[in-house]
């Protein structure tokens, strides 16, 4: 089974609509990150969370919410969805004290399409 | 912020070719991580390396965090290695806009 898993993988919206996006993990990790991929871009941060009581916007939390409903999950929700919120949507975990660092692991995927 | 560049934007080489890509970083770093989007999406961890030299198989890694830097080396490349190759520093959760390689057969 995978260790970061991501739900739904694909979904097609409206505009307006409220989506709520939805990262498990089985690694035990405290830290747990949201971030979007825009064709051709790099990944940038629109959340993060060190522990189930913290919470921290990233580069571009506008337009998101987020909520960390326990040590293995945290959920991104798009309030109202507009079109140029389309994108692929990676949720992330890590481990400071491991001993490769703080080490992100990856889920799938959630391909998001506002219309 | 902190910035991070990486060189080049786009590569397309033959299989068997070997391939360094470039990852420069704006300021000082305490670890530094690069991945493997492979054509499905699917992120891949490649190394986290904060300094000196990893090796895994026919791909290695160096970050010099002194000058600033981290090379990735690909060697006898597979067209299983084309995707978007990216690098990040990890403590300021800042993504390289990645370098897509392509390998042709």
């Amino acid at each position: 089974d995978a260790d970061v898993t991501q739900t739904p993988r694909n979904r097609i919206t409206k505009t307006g609509k409220r989506i709520m996006l939805e990262c498990s993990q089985t690694k035990g990790h405290d830290r747990m990150y949201w971030y979007r991929q825009d064709p051709g871009l790099g990944l940038r941060l629109i959340y993060y969370s060190f522990d189930v009581k913290d919470i921290n916007k990233g580069e571009i939390s506008d337009g998101y919410s987020v909520s960390r409903q326990a040590q293995a999950k945290f959920s991104l929700s798009l309030e109202s969805a507009i079109p140029n919120q389309t994108a692929l949507y990676f949720c992330a975990t890590s481990d400071p004290v491991a001993t490769s660092g703080d080490t992100q692991y990856f889920g799938p995927g959630t391909r998001l399409t506002v219309l | 912020g902190i910035q991070v560049e990486q060189s080049p934007p786009d590569l397309i080489l033959q299989e068997g070719a070997n391939s360094t890509l470039r990852c420069n970083f704006s300021d000082s770093v305490n670890n530094l991580q690069w991945f493997h989007q492979n054509p499905w999406g699917q992120l891949i961890n490649l190394f986290y390396i904060p300094s000196g030299t990893k090796q895994n198989g026919r791909l290695s890694a160096t970050t010099v965090a002194t000058e600033r830097y981290s090379l990735l080396y690909i060697s006898s490349s597979q067209t299983t290695d084309s995707g978007v190759y990216f690098c990040a520093v990890v403590n300021k959760l800042v993504f390289g806009q990645g370098t897509r390689l392509t390998i042709n057969p």
